[in-house]
């Protein structure tokens, strides 16, 4: 079982809200990332960290914003919700300078923005 | 009308056959290889890797074997339970770096 935990797992919400997804692993791996899912469609990658203070843009165009102050903590924020941003968000780590190459995945939030 | 990805390859089998899931990749420097298995509404959950050094790794009722020269790779699952329904992918990777590409994903039903 991975040590990784993302809240809330649903989230129904207006257009136009601000919202931040939490993502946390406990196994103090420097690499984390985010993907879009939809349902039977492939993992996007929205956002990627090295580690504290450093974050990437994915392959995928994303309207969101990530931070790492810390390395146990990447939360995703979406400073106004949009219909086009319901999917499920899936947060991951991996550790590859310690051999860790698997990437890890939380169980997900599901969000539908009305 | 319906998504284009909810029509995911599927493979049908009778609980306590064995399964066999495919999986073409793309890039030929990719050195790791990932299986995942997700179930409905949850995350993708690892079964079982390969480093691009070995042809064949087994598991717990699982065997992953790689065919680097047609750039295959394969899942078989041992005496198919009804637990095992899911969608199954993989992924590859270079070297450690960001940039995991991930499968299309088959989803696997088991009959009893």
């Amino acid at each position: 079982e991975a040590d990784i935990y993302q809240t809330p797992r649903y989230l129904v919400i207006g257009t136009g809200k601000k919202i931040t997804l939490e993502c946390s692993q406990t196994m103090g791996h420097d690499k984390m990332y985010w993907y879009q899912q939809d349902p039977g469609m492939e993992l996007h990658l929205i956002h990627y960290s090295y580690g504290v203070n450093s974050t990437e843009k994915g392959d995928l165009s994303s309207e969101s914003t990530v931070s790492r102050i810390r390395t146990e903590h990447f939360p995703l924020t979406l400073e106004s919700a949009r219909p086009s941003h319901t999917s499920q968000y899936l947060c991951a780590s991996s550790d590859p300078l310690a051999g860790v190459y698997e990437q890890y995945f939380g169980p997900g939030t599901r969000l539908t923005v009305t | 009308g319906e998504s284009v990805g909810l029509h995911l390859p599927t493979l049908s089998v009778q609980e306590g056959d064995n399964s066999i899931i495919n999986c073409a990749y793309s890039n030929s420097a990719s050195d790791y290889f990932i299986w995942y298995k997700q179930e409905s509404g949850k995350g993708p959950q690892f079964i079982i890797d390969i480093r691009s050094n070995m042809d064949k790794r087994q598991g717990q009722r699982v065997t992953v074997l790689l065919n680097k020269t047609v750039k295959h790779l394969s899942l078989q699952i041992a005496a198919t339970q009804p637990g095992d329904s899911a969608v199954y992918f993989c992924a590859e990777n270079n070297g450690g770096t960001y940039k995991y590409i991930f499968g299309t994903g088959t989803r696997l039903k088991v009959l009893a």
